[in-house]
């Protein structure tokens, strides 16, 4: 089946610190990516939705310039924290969509761990 | 308002037991509707539906869409302990926007 790849899994930073998030399909070529957070025992909230080569596309309420997606190749897409602080702690989770488009299902990352001390 | 709601929200059987997990939507240009069992990572795929009426089945879980009554159901039988995971329903509005519910959390008992 389709692999995508996330990394890191998991992140502990401090206070202030910028964090960057890659998410790779592996097998196949991704014409969009999508970013997800996940708070415990909720659901996956879409954060961007990004196509390869044109800016990203964010969801209502999510600071583009808080955070910074790059979706450079048909293969990677970038997620960066910028300046980050404890209330950006959370699950992560990119999924890629095949170039087929809206007959493929998207595939999802293993998710990062993000804490924030 | 877009909105996606599964039910039951929490379900704990014994192992040989048959579920059916129920997803509700109201979603404006509805595309399709998917299925992911998350457990402790990422949500991994089981089933894409977009046709009313046609059964989607791998091994002990099956699925249904009834498009008129806007809803799904997944069913599990022979459940196993490795059933136990949260199973999330997604639907597809537009080219881009996957709306989910908070889903169905299950525990299987031994």
């Amino acid at each position: 089946g389709a692999v995508v790849s996330q990394h890191p899994s998991w992140v502990i930073c401090k206070s202030g610190t910028s964090v960057k998030i890659e998410c790779r399909s592996l097998d196949f070529q991704a014409t969009t990516m999508f970013w997800y957070r996940q708070f415990p025992k909720q659901s996956l909230m879409l954060m961007a939705t990004s196509n390869e080569g044109s800016k990203a596309t964010y969801e209502q309420g999510v600071e583009k310039d808080k955070f910074l997606i790059n979706h450079a190749s048909l293969t990677l897409s970038t997620l960066t924290v910028t300046s980050a602080h404890p209330e950006d702690s959370s699950f992560y989770i990119c999924s890629a969509r095949f170039s087929g488009g809206l007959g493929q299902p998207q595939h999802f990352g293993d998710g990062t761990r993000l804490s924030i001390l | 308002e877009d909105k996606v709601v599964q039910s039951p929200l929490s379900l704990v059987v014994h192992e040989g037991d048959t579920v059916t997990l129920n997803c509700s939507y109201e979603v404006t240009n509805f595309r399709s509707l998917l299925w992911y069992k998350q457990e402790k990572k990422a949500p991994t795929f089981l089933f894409m539906l977009t046709s009313s009426g046609i059964e989607k089945k791998s091994g002990r879980l099956s699925s249904i869409l009834d498009k008129k009554e806007l809803f799904s159901i997944l069913n599990i039988t022979a459940t196993q302990t490795g059933d136990s995971a949260v199973y999330l329903c997604a639907v597809l509005s537009g080219t881009y926007k996957y709306i989910f519910g908070t889903g169905t959390r299950l525990k299987v008992l031994a």
